[in-house]
């Protein structure tokens, strides 16, 4: 069965620093997501992206935040400058084309701890 | 605000047994509602989806139902085997307020089937 792929599993950075985590989205889905989880927390929506072009986006995601789909394939969620705060787990997800009644599928995630 | 609550927090139960998971949701103009399982350190898992205009959806021992005038959603989870034990997500899609892409958790239930 297709599924979502996210790298790394586990990233660490120092605060300050750029991340870019990299997520790679079911082939024919054209619905794409950013969701995160902080330790012990409800998983939050950060932004939806369709179309090359953001959907929706929550009040966590600031300017610090982006999102590209720089080819075919890849799906990437960059924090430009890192805060203690951002550490939490990171879910990719896509739904299928023209179907807001398809579930969302999401990857395992990406571990970000800022130091 | 919409709001998604799941109870019990937890819940601990002897293999075989019958059980049901509750949610509800604040403002009964969903999209959809979404169950999902969670391991620990992973990712999220679709279990059922159920339409706005739907009563339930059955998959395998699972059955979720859904009541919009009353804001319910139970996942019924029959003959519990120690393989179920994560926690159990619901997440609600609403179709009021421009938003349709997002989904709003709840924090979970966790389940402990024992053997």
């Amino acid at each position: 069965e297709p599924e979502v792929t996210q790298t790394p599993s586990h990233q660490v950075t120092q605060m300050g620093q750029e991340v870019i985590l990299r997520c790679v989205p079911i082939s024919n889905h054209l619905y794409f997501y950013w969701y995160r989880q902080i330790l012990g927390q409800k998983v939050e929506f950060l932004v939806s992206f369709y179309n090359n072009e953001i959907s929706e986006k929550s009040e966590i995601f600031d300017d610090q935040f982006s999102v590209e789909r720089p080819d075919g394939s890849n799906f990437t969620l960059k924090i430009r400058s890192t805060k203690l705060e951002d550490s939490a787990m990171y879910f990719c997800a896509s739904s299928a084309r023209q179907d807001y009644n398809s579930p969302l599928h999401f990857g395992n995630g990406t571990r970000l701890t800022v130091t | 605000k919409q709001e998604v609550t799941q109870i019990p927090a937890a819940l601990s139960v002897p293999e075989g047994e019958n059980l049901v998971l509750n949610c509800s949701f604040t403002d009964s103009a969903i999209y959809n509602l979404q169950w999902f399982r969670q391991d620990p350190g992973k990712g999220l898992t679709s279990l059922l989806l159920i339409q706005s205009s739907q009563r339930e959806q059955t998959s395998g021992r699972l059955n979720a139902s859904l009541d919009k005038s009353s804001g319910r959603s139970t996942l019924y989870i029959a003959a519990s085997q120690p393989g179920d034990s994560a926690t159990y997500l619901c997440a609600v899609r609403w179709n009021s307020g421009g938003s349709n892409y997002k989904l709003t958790f709840g924090k979970g239930t966790l389940l402990t089937v024992n053997p």
